[in-house]
């Protein structure tokens, strides 16, 4: 079982939608969590960081974790076209001499 | 200049050529990584160095060869790559290595003829 599992889509909604995208994990230590955006041809960027379990929000975007399921989700409210790229998720354990592992990626399209 | 920095953001190369990438982070960060992006696949991290010092190489072949002159500046020096090294280039900085949040330059798309 890989440590991070995305589900690369491509997922296809309508200008308008909500959106949600998720990974799954397998490793308990993981209390750090991220969401990276990445348009196509540029760097990822960082869009949401949480920390154990709860919700964040952010605009029209919200990010929640469930650690007892080893669940995260990201939402989107009120799609844009510009929202369309591949979204990354991304968590740690922030223990001395780790890095972030990483989901595959999300291809999301919003269509007008 | 702010973030993180790629230079050049666009290379073709022959597979008998000698080139190099470089990053440099603004962001007084002490740890950097080159990862490699492929279509259709998810982020490799390639080199881990922290203060300097490298951490991690994950198998990667020695014609890719990682230099850290300092905490801000990263190179990727590349010889005799192979066509199926073509890829998007990615560094990225952290404040250090306990899992930090990483920032990430836009990228060197490279293409290796």
């Amino acid at each position: 079982q890989k440590e991070v599992e995305q589900d690369p889509g491509p997922l296809s909604v309508p200008e308008g939608a909500i959106v949600s995208l998720n990974c799954t994990y397998s490793n308990s230590a993981f209390q750090y969590f991220m969401w990276y955006r990445q348009y196509s041809r540029k760097g990822p960027e960082l869009l949401m960081y949480t920390y154990s379990s709860g919700n964040k929000e952010d605009g029209r975007f919200t990010a929640q974790v469930d650690k007892s399921s080893k669940y995260i989700s990201l939402f989107i409210r009120d799609s844009q076209p510009s929202d369309s790229a591949t979204y990354l998720c991304a968590m740690s354990a922030r223990q001395a001499g780790t890095a972030l592992i990483f989901g595959k990626g999300t291809t999301l399209s919003v269509s007008s | 200049e702010t973030g993180v920095t790629q230079t050049p953001r666009h290379l073709v190369m022959g597979m008998t050529n000698k080139k190099s990438l470089k990053c440099e982070q603004h962001l007084g960060h002490n740890a950097m990584y080159w990862y490699k992006q492929s279509a259709k696949k998810p982020l490799e991290l390639m080199f881990v160095y922290n203060f300097k010092e490298q951490t991690e190489n994950n198998s990667v072949p020695s014609r890719f060869s990682p230099e850290c002159p300092n905490s801000s500046h990263l190179f990727l020096h590349l010889h005799t790559l192979q066509p199926e090294d073509s890829a998007l280039y990615l560094c990225a900085s952290s404040q250090d290595m306990r899992g930090e949040t990483q920032y990430f330059g836009p990228g060197t798309r490279l293409l290796v003829l």
